[in-house]
């Protein structure tokens, strides 16, 4: 499957910078999740959405900021983020939150410096 | 708490078999699927099991027992293309997917 796009697909910035990861799913599907991928560790789920309303969020640190304005896009908009937030950021979609198999797409390469 | 175990690494040779081990301790059961995710790539779905038993899908089967809490991916006739990490991940009884740290697999000629 090659339905869910991301971009960029590398990004280095600093602690004070401020951006955002896009993701964009073009299989129809209704939910979209967003999740850190870490060597050598298992996928960390952060954040869910469902038709467009956040249905799941992990504990996840102010610092990420998630939104989704429809059901086919979503972003992850990022501040003051620290060094070991370095990781792949994964996003994937399935048909609903939950039940159905999940969709990846490439991930976005964070570095923070 | 919620645990998924696999090898963190196997080695095989090109044309062999090998078979990727999952264990698994989660709030209840919906479910279990194994994903392949080459280097720098997306994560790519590969079978789902609910049921006991094998599930055969070309090259690839996987394996179920939800006695023992165990599942396994079987890969026949490796081929170089095969070298990735292979993850497994549960579906639990909040239908939340709990995720293994995945195993690479190195395949060599």
């Amino acid at each position: 499957e090659t339905g869910v796009t991301q971009t960029p697909r590398h990004l280095v910035m600093g602690m004070t910078n401020k951006k955002s990861l896009k993701c964009e799913q073009h299989l129809g599907h209704n939910a979209m999740y967003w999740y850190k991928q870490s060597a050598k560790k298992p996928l960390e789920l952060m954040f869910v959405y469902n038709f467009k309303e956040q249905t799941e969020n992990n504990s996840v640190p102010s610092r990420f900021s998630p939104e989704c304005p429809n059901s086919s896009h979503l972003f992850l908009h990022l501040h003051t983020l620290q060094p070991e937030d370095s990781a792949l950021y994964l996003c994937a979609s399935s048909q609903l939150a939950g039940e159905d198999t999940q969709y990846f797409g490439p991930g976005t390469r964070l570095t923070v410096l | 708490g919620q645990n998924i175990d696999q090898p963190t690494e196997m080695t095989a040779t090109e044309g062999a078999i090998v078979q990727i081990n999952c264990t698994y301790q989660t709030s209840g059961f919906n479910g279990l699927f194994w994903y392949q995710q080459h280097a720098g790539e997306a994560p790519t779905f590969l079978s789902y099991n609910v049921l006991d038993g094998l599930e055969e899908k070309g090259r690839f089967s996987s394996f179920l027992s939800r006695s023992k809490g165990y599942s396994y991916l079987l890969l026949k006739e490796l081929q170089m293309k095969d070298s990735a990490s292979y993850l497994c991940a549960v579906r639990d009884s909040n239908y939340q997917l709990i995720w293994g740290a995945g195993t690479k697999l190195i395949i060599k000629p």
